[in-house]
């Protein structure tokens, strides 16, 4: 079955430091990915996503993601966080269906 | 306004009653999707619908149903709510046009069962 695993339960970084959000999967085809972030009281927003073609896609609010084939990995990084960018981060992943399966979140605190 | 719009914002109820969520979009989206988030968990699925006539069950629908009463609205209900039905619950659209679409959510309800 098709799964999708965060490592890290939450992560601290000083702001303005860089930042590797972790994701695996688990599919025996390319899936489809998402990073998708959650402030607090709000719904998620897509970050950003990856279909196919280079592997280093750009996303909003200056996120960038690598999908890595040999590592079933899509990790979401950011070279200098802000204290605005504390929040959930989710990965998701889509097989070609109907359904989104998403990681259970990495909570990001921002510290001055 | 929102895109996708859920109400009440937050509910504290009590075992045993009937409570509905409901979601708006004017997104003009076919598909529509209930989650629950559980601290941990991330989002499981609860019901989808792909257009009016069409429902499905997610991976979590006991004790769940669901209602889509036009393109645009998508009803959650809990016949008999329970504790472990505490949880914050998201509605979610996605267009249908193209393959794998990224969702669009709702602020979420924070619902509360005592």
């Amino acid at each position: 079955a098709q799964s999708v695993t965060q490592p890290d339960i939450h992560i601290t970084v000083s702001e303005g430091a860089s930042l590797e959000l972790r994701c695996n999967y688990s599919y025996g085809a390319t899936p489809y990915l998402f990073w998708y972030v959650q402030s607090p009281g709000q719904g998620l927003q897509l970050l950003l996503k990856y279909f196919s073609g280079d592997t280093l896609v750009q996303g909003i609010k200056g996120f960038e993601a690598e999908f890595k084939r040999s590592q079933s990995s899509f990790n979401l990084r950011k070279p200098s966080v802000h204290w605005s960018d504390a929040a959930e981060y989710f990965c998701a992943v889509n097989t070609g269906g109907f359904k989104t399966i998403f990681g259970a979140g990495t909570r990001l605190f921002v510290k001055a | 306004d929102a895109d996708v719009t859920q109400t009440p914002r937050n509910r504290i109820t009590k075992t045993g009653k009937r409570i509905m969520l409901e979601c708006s979009q004017t997104k003009g989206h076919d598909r529509m999707y209930w989650y629950r988030q559980d601290p941990g968990l991330g989002l499981r699925l609860i019901y989808y619908s792909f257009d009016v006539k069409d429902i499905n069950k997610g991976e979590i629908s006991d004790g769940y149903s669901v209602s889509r009463q036009a393109q645009a609205k998508f009803s959650l209900s809990l016949e008999s709510a329970i504790p472990n039905q505490t949880a914050l619950y998201f509605c979610a659209t996605s267009d249908a046009g193209q393959i794998n679409q990224p969702q669009h959510f709702g602020d979420g309800t924070r619902l509360s069962i005592l």
